[in-house]
């Protein structure tokens, strides 16, 4: 199984802060990572597949860049609405696996 | 509105049995694969089992235990659990699939339904 281990899991920031989460796969997957965001009680959002795609109507201070076995999650000018966790997962082969979750808190 | 909504998830004893709901709304369901996934008790986010066009795909570890299975006519999805365990505690999101060139991801998903495994 390909392993995601995503660093911090745990970051605090202020509103307008620049965040990045890391992901590294322990096999190269290409472009095959997608990240989402989720908040306590509700749905979880898609924000970036095939790496850098955004989806739509994500805002655009979301960005992703990375390939192979690193990848990275950017947030500019972080939101009050921002605070949230976030994971990245693979969908190079099955089983699909998750990273372990990087909790935003507000500094 | 397009979304899904889950239902089902109750407490039950250890070795029962739960049958998982999730019901979509604003989509053509059958044009899409679907997947469910779980959220256990400090382990974040696991991918359970996938079912598309004439296939189904399990996480091996649950494979002789879930079941998935679908009825278009009625936009459902359905997750048939057996032989249930503590660790099988947690949140279950059903979420729809798109695939690309590069796989399978979730662009849509439900808020969740709670199943809970204790005597």
């Amino acid at each position: 199984d390909i392993q995601l281990t995503q660093s911090p899991s745990f970051l605090s920031a202020s509103v307008g802060d620049r965040v990045t989460i890391t992901c590294r796969a322990s096999q190269g997957i290409s472009y095959s990572l997608a990240w989402y965001q989720h908040k306590p009680g509700k749905a979880p959002e898609l924000l970036i597949f095939t790496a850098s795609t955004l989806q739509s109507g994500v805002p655009s201070r979301f960005g992703g860049r990375g390939a192979g076995t690193e990848f990275i999650l950017t947030i500019n000018n972080l939101q009050p609405e921002d605070y949230a966790t976030y994971y990245c997962q693979q969908v190079k082969s099955s089983p699909f696996t998750f990273g372990g979750g990087t909790k935003v808190e507000i500094k | 509105e397009v979304q899904l909504v889950e239902s089902g998830g109750t407490l039950v004893q250890p070795g029962g049995s739960l049958r998982l709901s999730c019901t979509a709304s604003g989509f053509r369901f059958s044009a899409y694969g679907m997947q469910w996934v779980r959220q256990v008790a400090g382990r974040g986010l696991e991918w359970v089992s996938s079912i598309g066009d004439g296939y189904t795909d399990y996480l091996v570890s649950l494979k002789d235990r879930f079941t998935i299975s679908r009825e278009n006519a009625e936009n459902s999805l359905y997750l048939q659990m057996n032989s249930l365990r503590v660790e099988d505690t947690g949140v279950y999101f059903c979420g729809r699939v798109v695939h690309t060139n590069y796989g399978p991801h979730i662009d849509l998903w439900g808020r969740g339904t709670q199943v809970t495994v204790s005597s």
